[in-house]
């Protein structure tokens, strides 16, 4: 079975510091991991994903995510943070030799604080 | 580029009345097509997937169900809604589908739904 935990219901911020959104996961093979954010009363829109490769990934927004094998994480990070960066974030895994559908993580309320 | 459009945005219906939600995707031909509940603004479940015409997956027995009659258009639908329908539904979509697929699903608007 796969699956995510973001330990993280919430996550405070004040504006311009680094932030980080934590994320691990369980899958049967190698991981396919993404972020996603989604905004009050929208769809959620796609921020980066780890395929395979560089173990850093950039993505949109400015915000980059730090695949680590052994601890089996995938944290989402971002050198300074915008209020404009409040939102909620969901992490989710496919193992690659897997036919199943993706799997969320609960998500994480991320507030930047002015 | 490719969209997704979902209507409408919000709806308010009574206890056992009939449900009907739409989705169309642009730009693609042959995508998976997914819907999805989400329940109090956070966990996402996954309701359907389809990865064709009349192709239909069924993730969770619930009171509703999935169409698709043409390639880029998916229903979700009720014939009788309780109020534990209730949530935020999400239309999604992804290139072709395969074990070893990597494509991210992109999102629709999404359609608050209120059962009274």
């Amino acid at each position: 079975a796969q699956s995510v935990a973001q330990p993280e219901d919430q996550v405070n911020v004040a504006e311009g510091n680094p932030l980080t959104v934590k994320c691990t996961y369980s899958v049967s093979g190698n991981p396919y991991l993404f972020w996603y954010v989604q905004y009050p009363n929208r769809g959620l829109q796609f921020l980066l994903k780890y395929i395979t490769g560089d173990n850093l990934v950039k993505g949109s927004y400015g915000f980059e995510a730090e695949f680590n094998k052994s601890q089996t994480s995938f944290h989402l990070k971002k050198p300074s943070a915008l209020v404009s960066d409040s939102a909620l974030y969901f992490c989710a895994v496919r193992g690659s030799g897997s036919a199943r559908q993706l799997t969320f993580g609960s998500g994480t309320q991320l507030t930047v604080l002015p | 580029s490719q969209t997704i459009h979902q209507w409408p945005a919000t709806l308010v219906q009574p206890v056992g009345s009939p449900l009907s939600l739409e989705c169309t995707v642009e730009g693609t031909s042959n995508p998976n097509l997914y819907w999805y509940r989400q329940a109090a603004g956070r966990g996402l479940q996954l309701l359907f997937y389809s990865i064709g015409i009349d192709q239909i997956s069924s993730e969770v027995p619930q009171n509703l169900s999935a169409s698709r009659p043409q390639d880029r258009q998916f229903i979700l639908s009720s014939k009788k809604l309780l109020l534990s329908d209730s949530g935020f539904y999400l239309c999604a979509w992804s290139l072709a589908w395969s074990p070893q697929s990597n494509s991210p699903l992109h999102f629709g608007n999404g359609t608050r739904l209120t059962v009274t």
